[in-house]
C-alpha cells in the first residue's frame, strides 16, 4: 500500500513574489493535466490545465509548464498574494479506458507571508 | 449556486453503522466522480458515472461501499458497516463530457467514526 505521508512538501514566500510548484507525474501514458488549489475544509479548486501536446499554458497570474520528457509539470504564479496561500495538488488523467480518473500527486503547501 | 453541493457536510458514527452521502452534481454536467482524501494526502479517485451507468471502480472501494445515481443526476454513496479506516473526506466532483473534461469539486463529507 502507499506510505502514509503527512510532510508535504512546503513553499514559502512573501507578497508580491512569484511561486513555483512542481510535480512529478507517474504515467507516461497521461494526456491531460490539471492544478487545483485546496483551501482548508473545502474542495479542490480548478486552476489551471494542459494537454499533452502542449508545452506551456498561461492563465491569469498562473503558467503551467509540462515536460513530458522528464514526466514534470510546474505551476508559476505571479506576483503571489496571500489569497494564494492553500495546498497545491497536480493531477493527471491517463486517458483511455481511465478516461474519467484523475490521479493526484502529494500536494505541496504554499504560504504567503504579507 | 450552481456548484457541486454535497450534504451532509460532516458525519460521526459508530464503527459498524451505515452511513450514506448525496452529492448533487452542476445541472448541465453528466459525469460525475468520487474521491476520497484522507489527513496530507492527494484525493484518491473511487467511482466515476456517466449518466446513470458506473463506468469504472477503484480497487480502493470494496464490497462495504456502493455508488448509485439513478437517474442520471444526483448520486449516492453508502459505507456499510463502517471502520476507523473509512474516517476521510469524501469528494464529489461532476464535469461534462469531453476530452480532459474539467472536474469541479464539492466541498467534501468529513466522515469521522468512531
Amino acid at each position: 500500500g502507499e506510505s502514509v505521508g503527512l510532510h508535504l512538501p512546503t513553499l514559502s514566500v512573501q507578497e508580491g513574489d512569484n511561486s513555483i510548484i512542481n510535480c512529478a507525474y507517474s504515467n507516461s501514458a497521461s494526456d491531460y493535466f490539471i492544478w487545483y488549489k485546496q483551501e482548508s475544509g473545502k474542495g479542490p479548486q480548478f486552476i489551471i490545465d494542459i494537454r499533452s501536446n502542449m508545452d506551456k499554458r498561461q492563465g491569469q497570474r498562473v503558467t503551467v509548464l509540462l515536460n513530458k520528457t522528464v514526466k514534470h509539470l510546474s505551476l508559476q504564479i505571479a506576483a503571489t498574494q496571500p489569497g494564494d496561500s492553500a495546498v497545491y495538488f497536480c493531477a493527471e488523467n491517463a486517458g483511455g479506458t481511465s478516461y474519467g480518473k484523475l490521479t493526484f500527486g502529494q500536494g505541496t503547501i504554499l504560504t504567503v507571508h504579507p | 449556486d450552481t456548484g457541486v453541493s454535497q450534504d451532509p457536510r460532516h458525519k460521526i458514527t459508530k464503527r459498524g453503522q451505515n452511513v450514506t452521502f448525496r452529492c448533487d452534481p452542476i445541472s448541465e454536467h453528466n459525469r460525475l466522480y468520487w474521491y476520497r482524501q484522507t489527513l496530507g494526502q492527494g484525493p484518491e479517485f473511487l467511482t466515476y458515472f456517466q449518466n446513470e451507468a458506473q463506468l469504472e471502480k477503484s480497487r480502493l472501494l470494496s464490497d462495504r461501499f456502493s455508488a448509485e445515481r439513478p437517474k442520471g443526476s444526483f448520486s449516492t454513496l453508502e459505507i456499510q458497516r463502517t471502520e476507523q479506516g473509512d474516517s476521510a473526506m469524501y469528494l464529489c466532483a461532476s464535469s461534462s463530457v469531453g476530452f480532459g473534461g474539467e472536474q469541479f469539486f464539492g466541498p467534501g463529507t468529513r466522515l469521522t467514526v468512531l
